[in-house]
């Protein structure tokens, strides 16, 4: 069965600051991988997904992740946070029926 | 930009009533979903529905459960009879496209609270 699993509850850096949120699966066949960010009493919106056609995923808001099927990892980054950036973060993976199967969530919090 | 609109936004119902969480999905999307998310918790998947039925649940979505189209634009849940544990953000969501290469859209949540 797949798994997500998000290291780390809790992530907080700098303005500024090199933002990175892990995030790895289990899964027997390619997944495809999407990064959620939620703000504040707001919905899930899709930052970014893999859908193997390309390992480099770009995002909004300058965000991006990297599939390494060597390390099961789909690692979200951006090279410097901004306040803006403070919210909770979920990976997911997608099975095959369209469900989707999401991690515990990273909140960051962004100290100025 | 067509968005995934839910209501109520926030709703406290006492134990073992009765409630229906509504969502509109956008338009030309076919496939709809229902997750859930307890206080703390991982976001859980519910229940899909697909052609007027459900294509897949997930061993929350028991008999106190239910989920329906009553006309071509609302998508509704209800909770027959609310336990405690019912207490959860639920989020509503919609695709134009089943399985893989599909993005979800997902409402802002309605926050069930059970008293």
């Amino acid at each position: 069965a797949q798994s997500v699993t998000q290291l780390g509850s809790h992530v907080s850096v700098s303005e500024g600051a090199l933002v990175l949120l892990r995030c790895n699966y289990s899964s027997s066949v390619p997944p495809y991988l999407f990064w959620y960010v939620q703000y504040p009493n707001q919905g899930l919106q899709l930052l970014l997904k893999y859908t193997s056609a390309a390992t480099l995923v770009k995002g909004i808001n300058g965000f991006e992740a990297e599939f390494k099927k060597s390390e099961t990892s789909f690692h979200l980054t951006k090279p410097s946070a901004h306040m803006s950036d403070a919210a909770e973060y979920f990976c997911a993976a997608l099975n095959q029926g369209g469900k989707l199967i999401f991690g515990q969530g990273t909140e960051l919090s962004v100290k100025p | 930009e067509p968005e995934v609109t839910q209501t109520p936004s926030h709703q406290v119902t006492q134990m073992g009533q009765e409630v229906i969480l509504r969502c509109v999905p956008i338009s030309n999307h076919l496939y709809f979903y229902w997750y859930r998310q307890i206080l703390g918790q991982k976001v859980e998947f519910l229940v899909s529905f697909y052609n007027n039925e459900i294509s897949e649940k997930s061993e929350i979505f028991d008999d106190q459960f239910s989920v329906e189209r009553p006309d071509g634009s609302n998508f509704t849940l209800k909770i027959r009879s609310t336990k405690l544990e019912d207490s959860a953000m639920y989020f509503c969501a919609s695709s134009s496209l089943g399985g893989v290469n599909t993005e979800a859209f997902f409402g802002q949540g309605t926050r069930l609270t059970v008293v």
